[in-house]
Formats: structure tokens, sequence, C-alpha cells
């Protein structure tokens, strides 16, 4: 299957910084993005949805001043989480396809630590 | 967001039986399903996708698909040990959107 690779795989950040992650797709040119997060023993809630070169879109309830996603080429989006606070700690994944109603791939995702 | 529900389980069936996995979703316009298996503190991968209404089998899995009924669902032949995971119904409502997951225990 295809490849898509995310970074960084776990980080520790303090409360009030702020965290980059990056989703690539290696070998294939991805037109759309998606963004989830998961809580333990919970299942994948849908964050954003990110289209090369437009803006993303959110989910009801996800804050898009707080969850800055930029898609700026087709092999690549990145998810900011702005002054991160111990709540947003969870498990960040990424997924990527090539077109709809096609098979999306997934990064192998972050797990954030806000102390 | 869209309904996609799963039965949360979890399904324990012992090795070497079928394990069938069941999914309804809310929008009769969805023209894309996947099915994905997730293993504690790892990212889904992709087991299967179906398009058609009917069956269609890759290996030991078999997806079936019904729009009408608006259900699809996997069926795992000869389940072993390290099939015990949870398992995604996917359904694509021109965004991804994910059930809760199954969570399957196959029993040596």
């Amino acid at each position: 299957g295809a490849v898509v690779s995310q970074h960084p795989s776990w980080v520790i950040c303090k409360s009030g910084t702020s965290v980059k992650i990056e989703c690539r797709s290696l070998d294939f040119q991805a037109t759309t993005m998606f963004w989830y997060r998961q809580f333990p023993k919970q299942s994948l809630m849908l964050m954003a949805t990110s289209n090369e070169g437009s803006k993303a879109t959110y989910e009801q309830g996800v804050e898009k001043d707080k969850f800055l996603i930029n898609h700026a080429s087709l092999t690549l989006s990145t998810l900011t989480v702005t002054s991160a606070h111990p709540e947003d700690s969870s498990f960040y994944i990424c997924s990527a396809r090539v077109d709809r109603n096609t098979e999306a791939f997934f990064g192998q995702g972050t797990r954030l630590t806000v102390v | 967001q869209k309904e996609v529900e799963q039965n949360s389980g979890p399904l324990s069936v012992p090795e070497g039986a079928i394990a069938s996995l069941n999914c309804t979703y809310s929008d009769r316009v969805s023209q894309s399903f996947f099915w994905y298996r997730q293993y504690s503190g790892k990212s889904p991968e992709l087991i299967m996708s179906i398009y058609s209404n009917g069956d269609k089998e890759d290996g030991r899995f078999t997806a079936q698909l019904n729009k009408a009924s608006q259900y699809v669902s996997l069926l795992i032949r000869d389940s072993q040990p390290s099939d015990s995971a949870t398992y995604l119904c996917a359904v694509d409502f021109n965004k991804f959107y994910f059930g809760s997951g199954t969570k399957l225990n196959v029993k040596p």
C-alpha cells in the first residue's frame, strides 16, 4: 500500500507552547488529507479535512484557530496545535488519499503529551 | 458527523472460527466503504475497500455491502490470535468517518 509518514511519533511539550506535526505522502500525491484525534479507548474523531491549496474544513466543535492546518503541497500537510493545554494531550493521526472514493492511508500517529 | 455504527464488542471467537463484524451507516449517498484494523497504540491499517453491492474476497477476508440496507460487514475466516485487534468501519461521506470500532479477541 501507499506510504504516509508522520512526524514526530511522540512529543512532550509545556503548556502554552505550540507543536507542529507533519504528514507526508511518500509515494503518491494526496489531493486530500484528514486529521484525526483519538483519546484512549475511543474511536478516531475527524478534526478537519485538508485539500491541497485551499483552506481546511473543520468539523463542528474543532477550533480552527487552535488547530492550524496547512496543506501547501500534494505531499505535505501540517497540523499545529497552538497554545497547547493538558487536555490537548491525545493521539493525533493523519491520513491521505489520492482522490475521492479511494482508500485513505494512515501515518503512524503522533502521541502528544502536554505537561 | 455522519453516523457510522458498530457494535463495540468485545467479540470473542476461538482460533480457526469465522469472525463476523458488522457496520451500519446513515447516509444513502455514500459510495465507498472501508475496513481498517487497529492494534492498540498504533494507527489504523487498511484491510479492504468495497464500492459495489455484494461480496468482495481477499484471502481470509470477505467484505459484504448492501446499500439498500445501509449495511457493510467483514468476515474473517480461519481466525488467528494475530487477528485480535479493533476493527474500524469507515464510510466516505466525502470525508472519512469512522465507527467506534469492534474489538475482536481470537482465543488460541
